[in-house]
């Protein structure tokens, strides 16, 4: 257990639909990352915050936003879905700094049909 | 950071040694090494990093060549639980974790 904790752990929604997936980092970690993660493309960074706020976006879309909240917890959402955003979503937090110690979470598995 | 390049796949015998080469050429002086490993579809799990000095935690040991042109991830005693996909990352000292750069990584299986 990583104590990283993502909700929720399966989600199956239409095109053009919105969803939120939830993090929750571990305990004294100030910094979130989200990750996503299809068949063909690996692991690919989407965003990072630090402390409630943005520190870093990698290759997010427009359609998707993040936010962390002053308790620490990260919401990642997702609007008007295609089909090809159907992945697993990651976060991870770490203490910060230059660690690249992650802790990832379970994942949120996200099917569009 | 430097690219890290890895075989695509190996086997190893369950209760044997299971070895993994990592290259990674260009590092810089300040570039630490770090491993990964990600169970099927589960989060990926940190294993272990290191500068230039061999590592040993719970987990595996890792050996670093004197040139650092090279690591290898060594887990002593391979279960099949051990099964995952392996990434060798390199990342410098001051740069955020959002450095780290997941490639293909190696697959690990470990046979009975």
């Amino acid at each position: 257990d990583s104590g990283v904790t993502q909700t929720p752990k399966h989600l199956i929604t239409a095109t053009g639909q919105r969803v939120t997936l939830r993090c929750s980092p571990r305990s004294g970690d100030l910094s979130v990352y989200w990750y996503q993660q299809s068949l063909d493309q690996g692991l690919q960074f989407l965003i990072q915050y630090y402390n409630g706020e943005e520190r870093a976006k990698g290759n997010i879309l427009e359609r998707f936003s993040a936010q962390q909240f002053p308790d620490l917890h990260s919401e990642l959402n997702l609007s008007s879905l295609e089909l090809g955003d159907s992945a697993l979503y990651f976060c991870a937090s770490s203490t910060g700094g230059g660690t690249g110690e992650l802790f990832f979470g379970e994942g949120s598995r996200l099917t569009v049909l | 950071d430097a690219k890290t390049t890895q075989p695509p796949s190996m086997d190893c015998a369950e209760g044997r040694a299971a070895n993994l080469p990592c290259n990674h050429s260009t590092i810089s002086g300040n570039e630490y090494v770090y491993w990964y490993r990600q169970i099927h579809s589960q989060g990926p799990q940190y294993i272990i990093h290191g500068l230039k000095n061999n590592e040993t935690n719970e987990m595996a040991s890792l050996i670093i060549t004197e040139d650092r042109k090279s690591s290898t991830l060594i887990l002593p005693h391979a279960t099949l639980r051990d099964t995952a996909v392996y990434y060798c990352i390199v990342k410098s000292s001051s740069g955020s974790a959002r450095q780290l750069t997941f490639g293909s990584g190696t697959q690990l299986t470990v046979l009975p």
